[in-house]
């Protein structure tokens, strides 16, 4: 099973300013990576596919990088309703495993 | 609009089985993979299981290989997870999501509201 590490497990940062989330993962995914948002009480949202696609909808201010083991998910300026967790996942491999999530707090 | 329904959920005794059913409308439901994903209470998020558009194939995490059995019926658009031999650590919110699109990519777009259940005597 492939292992999705997250990273830092709280990010604190005022609004206006980037955010920058990490992910690693314990063996090459390629660019099999998606980053999912969520906020208390909802189902996880689609923000990003294939490492560095935006889904429909979602605000260009977030973007994605990277490949292989390591990947990155920026969000340029940060807007309220931004705070919230994230959570990468891989579906290079069957079980497909998501990383243990970051949390967004307002600084 | 696409629409995910979860139902089945409740409380249940450990050794006890339930059955979850996902009702999907809103997009041709026999083109797409289907999944149900778990949270367990203040958590991170697990897949559970995954069944291709035919339903010709399954996938289990290991933690439920044997005891879960994930089914569809196309005919009526709803997707089904047959639980058995619960345990405590099966507490969780049950997701029913689709793939993304009419082939296997492996992520979802459209997620159901969840489904809470919960293994306790």
């Amino acid at each position: 099973e492939i292992v999705m590490t997250q990273s830092p497990a709280t990010l604190s940062v005022s609004p206006g300013e980037r955010a920058t989330l990490s992910c690693r993962a314990s063996q090459s995914v390629s660019s099999n990576v998606a980053w999912h948002q969520q906020k208390r009480g909802q189902a996880p949202r689609l923000l990003i596919y294939g490492a560095s696609t935006r889904a429909t909808g979602i605000p260009a201010r977030f973007s994605g990088s990277g490949s292989g083991t390591e990947f990155t998910l920026t969000i340029s300026s940060l807007q309220s309703e931004d705070f919230a967790l994230y959570y990468c996942q891989q579906y290079n491999n069957w079980p497909y495993t998501f990383g243990q999530g970051t949390k967004l707090e307002i600084k | 609009e696409v629409q995910l329904v979860e139902s089945g959920g409740g409380l249940v005794q450990p050794g006890g089985s339930l059955r979850l059913s996902c009702a999907a409308s809103g997009f041709i439901f026999s083109n797409y993979a289907m999944y149900w994903v778990r949270q367990a209470p203040g958590k991170g998020l697990e897949y559970v299981s995954a069944i291709s558009s035919n339903a010709y194939s399954t996938f289990y995490a290991n933690s439920v290989k044997g005891r879960f059995t994930i089914s569809r019926d196309n005919s009526e658009n709803t997707l089904y997870l047959q639980m058995g031999s619960l345990r405590a650590e099966d507490t969780a919110v049950y997701y029913c999501a689709r793939d993304h699109y009419d082939f296997w990519s492996g992520y979802s777009a459209h997620w159901g509201q969840g489904t809470l259940v919960t293994v306790s005597s």
